[in-house]
């Protein structure tokens, strides 16, 4: 029971570099979901996905890119990683048809210097 | 537009108390989920109770339940009796049914304290 699996739990990455935050769900969930969390804002979606070859822009989408080839990848890209870019970010996954929430991975920890 | 709001930034209660921290909620959809996760201070989100729309009775699980207010759009989590482990922060959220079923909604969330 895996469920929602996201690597690396912490990153600092130097202004410009790039990197990919991994994200992985072994539940057959259609959607998937990328959100960034910082102090006072509360969760903010970024990028999301409803099937394997579709996706979507969310609230917060400039900086990042993402692609879904499998249902069960959804890679979040950072090009050119910038200061305001430093957050925790989430990966998310869910049922297309279900009612219920989503389920989360725990996070990974994005510091840009 | 659909929104969340969440005006309490801190609550104190007293362990074995019960506390309610406040939600409401803004949309045009006639169908909506209502949900509340926990973010305890290690980081991880965990699911804690859903509210559909249509449903007639308050969502209750275990300690936690909902008192939702449909014509109000306010959908307020009530925590009974207290525990330490309470002490964590708080999201509400909430998904549409027909336009934006895809994509949860959070407020800001509400920052719990337990104190024994």
């Amino acid at each position: 029971n895996a469920g929602v699996t996201q690597t690396p739990k912490f990153q600092v990455l130097k202004t410009g570099q790039s990197m990919t935050l991994q994200c992985a769900q072994d539940m057959n969930h259609e959607y998937m979901s990328w959100y960034r969390q910082d102090p006072g804002m509360g969760l903010r979606l970024i990028h999301y996905s409803v099937g394997a070859g579709i996706t979507d822009q969310g609230e917060v989408p400039n900086g990042y890119n993402v692609s879904r080839s499998t249902t069960e990848d959804f890679p979040l890209r950072l090009l050119s990683a910038a200061p305001s870019q430093t957050s925790v970010y989430f990966c998310a996954s869910s049922y297309s048809a279900a009612p219920g929430g989503y389920t989360f991975g725990s996070g990974t920890r994005l510091t840009v210097v | 537009a659909q929104k969340i709001t969440q005006t309490q930034p801190g609550m104190f209660v007293q362990e074995k108390e019960a506390v309610t921290l406040d939600c409401t909620y803004d949309t045009s959809d006639q169908s909506y989920g209502l949900f509340w996760y926990k973010q305890p201070s290690s980081g991880e989100m965990i699911f804690l109770i859903y509210q559909g729309s249509y449903d007639e009775q308050n969502a209750t699980e275990g300690r936690y339940s909902l008192n939702f207010q449909k014509a109000r759009k306010s959908t307020n989590l009530v925590i009974s009796a207290s525990q330490l482990g309470d002490s964590a922060m708080y999201f509400c959220a909430m998904r549409e049914m027909n336009t934006g079923f895809q994509k949860l909604v959070f407020g800001t969330g509400t920052r719990l304290l337990v104190s024994p």
